[in-house]
């Protein structure tokens, strides 16, 4: 089966400038997940969604970041203005069981979008 | 809340010999714990996990972990090395949010560098 798949790898922008990347998780998947992987740092959660409805985003800074699931499939995040400090690894991941099994729930990774931001 | 401790954050060894990452973690509930591997420029991949059976817990590639209650421990193992071994390790823990939704910690990692 395919995996996640997400575009663009790679992004090379100004700072206050916007940017956006794209996710499309495995087919069926219910759970996506958008993490940001600073370098030399772990996968941080951003925001999770349960088909189209967000989960958990309390670690999303919502002033210039933001993401939308509408058909519950394929998923955007937006940075806008992007800051010197967004520069990290984006990752998309999605799991096929609901967040509501009891922690077991295998999640999938993406190959990720390196931002840059000068 | 929970948190995971990686307390290497890069591992030399030799070729053909055995290396072991270690994990430690806290968290309020039940615990499910993840070891990825992450080799450059790709994603994470799923090594292995343990939710709950046996502590010893085998995975691919030849790695295997031991989950200990009581050190509140997760370490990697593998009792020979491989150059393609090469990659970076992330240690994981899995709990559930406020909302009762599943919520998975990483740690920082730790850079496993095989010398020939």
């Amino acid at each position: 089966e395919a995996g996640v798949a997400q575009s663009p790898r790679y992004k090379i922008i100004e700072k206050r400038q916007s940017v956006a990347f794209w996710c499309n998780p495995i087919s069926g998947h219910a759970t996506l997940y958008w993490y940001q992987q600073i370098l030399g740092q772990g996968p941080k959660l951003l925001i999770q969604f349960q088909n189209n409805g967000v989960v958990d985003d309390s670690q999303l800074p919502k002033d210039r970041f933001s993401a939308e699931r509408l058909k519950g499939v394929d998923s955007t995040l937006k940075i806008q203005p992007a800051k010197l400090e967004d520069s990290a690894v984006y990752l998309c991941a999605s799991s096929l069981l609901p967040g509501l099994a009891g922690g077991r729930n295998i999640q999938y990774f993406g190959a990720g979008t390196r931002l840059s931001v000068l | 809340a929970q948190s995971v401790t990686q307390l290497d954050s890069q591992v030399p060894v030799f070729e053909e010999a055995p290396v072991e990452l270690r994990c430690n973690y806290s968290s309020s509930v039940s615990v499910y714990l993840f070891w990825y591997v992450q080799y450059p420029n790709q994603g994470l991949q799923l090594l292995l996990k343990y939710l709950s059976g046996s502590t010893l817990v085998k995975g691919i590639n030849g790695f295997e972990a031991e989950f200990n209650k009581s050190q509140t421990s997760f370490h990697l193992r593998k009792p020979s090395v491989h150059i393609s071994d090469t990659a970076e390790y992330f240690c994981a823990v899995s709990d559930l949010n406020s909302g009762g939704y599943q919520k998975v910690t990483f740690g920082i990692g730790t850079k496993l560098q095989v010398i020939p």
